[in-house]
C-alpha cells in the first residue's frame, strides 16, 4: 500500500518567515491533495497535484510536485499567524482504491 | 455552495452503545468517504460510498458500518462500542474518484 512520510513532524516559526513541508511517497503519486487542519476541526483543502513538475499557488502558499511524482512540498512565504495549524498531505491508493495521509506537519507562528 | 455538514458534533456515549453519526455532502457531490482520525493513528480510511454502493472499505472490524441514500446523504453506524473508539469522525465528499474532497467539520465522539 502508499504510505505517507512527512517532515517535519511540527515546526515552529516566527512570523514574516518563509517555510517548507515535504511530503515523500513510498509509491508514484496519482494525485496529491494538502490539506489544513484547525485542532479538532475538519480539513480545509489548499491544492491539488496530478502532473509531474506541476506547481500551484495560493496567496502565499506554493506546492509541488517533484518530476518523479514521489515528492511534494508546500512552501509558505512570509508566515503569519493565520497560517499557523496542521498540515496533511493525501493521495490517491489506486492499488487499495481508497485514500491515505500523511501523519501531519505541525505549524506555530509566532508573532 | 453549501458545504459538507456533519451531525451531530459532539457525541459522548458509554462501552456496549451504538451510535449513528449523519453526512451531507455538498450538492452533486455522489461520493462520500469516512475517516476516523485520532492522535495515535492520524487520519484513516473508513469507507467509501459512491451512488448508494460502497466502494471501497479500510482495515476497520465488522462493527463500523455505513450507508448511503439516494440523495447522497451518508450514514456511519458504530455497533458495541469500545473505548477506543473515541476518535474525530470526519466525512469528506467529491463529485467523482481523483477530484479533490471537501470535508465536513467532524463529529467528535467519547466513548466512556
Amino acid at each position: 500500500s502508499q504510505e505517507l512520510e512527512q517532515s517535519p513532524q511540527s515546526l515552529i516559526v516566527q512570523e514574516g518567515k518563509n517555510l517548507t513541508i515535504n511530503c515523500t511517497s513510498s509509491k508514484t503519486l496519482y494525485g496529491l491533495y494538502w490539506y489544513k487542519q484547525k485542532y479538532g476541526e475538519g480539513l480545509i483543502f489548499l491544492m491539488m497535484l496530478q502532473k509531474g513538475g506541476e506547481e500551484k499557488s495560493h496567496e502565499k502558499i506554493t506546492a509541488k510536485l517533484d518530476e518523479k511524482k514521489q515528492q511534494s512540498s508546500l512552501h509558505i512565504t512570509a508566515s503569519q499567524p493565520s497560517h499557523a495549524g496542521i498540515y496533511l498531505c493525501g493521495a490517491d491508493d489506486l492499488y487499495n482504491n481508497d485514500m491515505r495521509f500523511g501523519a501531519g506537519t505541525r505549524l506555530t507562528v509566532k508573532p | 455552495k453549501a458545504g459538507v455538514t456533519q451531525t451531530p458534533r459532539y457525541l459522548i456515549k458509554t462501552r456496549g452503545q451504538q451510535v449513528t453519526l449523519s453526512c451531507s455532502p455538498i450538492s452533486g457531490h455522489r461520493s462520500v468517504s469516512w475517516y476516523q482520525q485520532t492522535p495515535g493513528q492520524g487520519l484513516q480510511f473508513l469507507f467509501e460510498y459512491f451512488s448508494e454502493t460502497q466502494r471501497n472499505k479500510g482495515n476497520f472490524p465488522g462493527r463500523f458500518s455505513g450507508r448511503q441514500f439516494s440523495n447522497s446523504r451518508s450514514e456511519m453506524n458504530v455497533s458495541t462500542l469500545e473505548l477506543g473508539d473515541s476518535a474525530l469522525y470526519l466525512c469528506a465528499s467529491r463529485k467523482r474518484q481523483g477530484d479533490e474532497q471537501y470535508f465536513g467539520p467532524g463529529t467528535r465522539l467519547t466513548v466512556t
